[in-house]
């Protein structure tokens, strides 16, 4: 059974990167898409941009400045990076896998405030 | 970019009823590219459907969904307590980017 666990600071001040860890068990991270997903208190799903395992990306628009995901196959792991965060950042961190064109596991979430 | 827009924003429903969600699409959408997720309260969405009709692993076939090019439609049979909870559509578009509908809460009537 595939786990994903997200990781990171759950507190982040304005004008700051907020950086986010995945972790992979279960199985491997090689040939699939990850992905990182984000919910705003109260609001709705917002996808923030995925990676393959041989590293290529793919962004939202919308905050494609501001994003960086890498891989590292050798622990399992991918990395979100967000950058010059805002209030407006304020959510729960999902990372999910993406198996054909649809999210099959995802990480319980992890809460980030960003907050001075 | 697709937008996908669920209807209504609010279901109230007793147990054992039906329940018919609706995702509508602003631009035809490939079947193979349309999936539903329930989401509890402080919980991570699951996936329901895939492919517009595919049932994924442990879901019972309470769950169906339906539908094509810029309709489609998640039925819940009869529905348990456990049910009650928000669920999303998702689209992944033809430059590989994903999107989200914003959302239907089955709530308790």
């Amino acid at each position: 059974q595939v786990q994903l666990q997200e990781s990171g600071p759950g507190l982040v001040k304005p004008s700051e990167t907020l950086s986010l860890t995945c972790t992979v068990s279960g199985g491997s991270i090689s040939s699939y898409y990850w992905s990182w997903i984000r919910q705003s208190p109260g609001k709705g799903l917002e996808w923030i941009g995925y990676i393959y395992s041989s590293g290529s990306t793919n962004y939202n628009p919308s905050l494609k400045s501001r994003i960086t995901i890498s891989i590292d196959t050798s622990r399992n792991q991918f990395a979100l990076k967000l950058s010059s965060v805002t209030a407006a950042d304020t959510a729960v961190y999902y990372c999910a896998r993406i198996k054909r064109l649809e999210l099959d596991y995802w990480g319980q979430g992890t809460l980030v405030t960003v907050s001075s | 970019e697709i937008v996908l827009t669920q209807s209504p924003d609010t279901l109230s429903l007793s147990p054992g009823e039906r329940a018919t969600l609706s995702c509508r699409a602003s631009q035809s959408v490939g079947s193979n590219y349309l999936a539903w997720y329930q989401q509890r309260p402080g919980q991570a969405p699951r996936l329901l459907i895939y492919g517009a009709s595919n049932r994924a692993t442990g879901i019972p076939d309470s769950f169906s969904g339906s539908g094509s090019g810029t309709d489609f439609t998640l039925t819940i049979s009869r529905l348990e307590p456990e049910d009650f909870a928000f669920y999303y559509c998702q689209q992944y578009g033809r430059s590989g980017r994903l999107t989200f509908g914003g959302g239907t809460k089955v709530e308790i009537k």
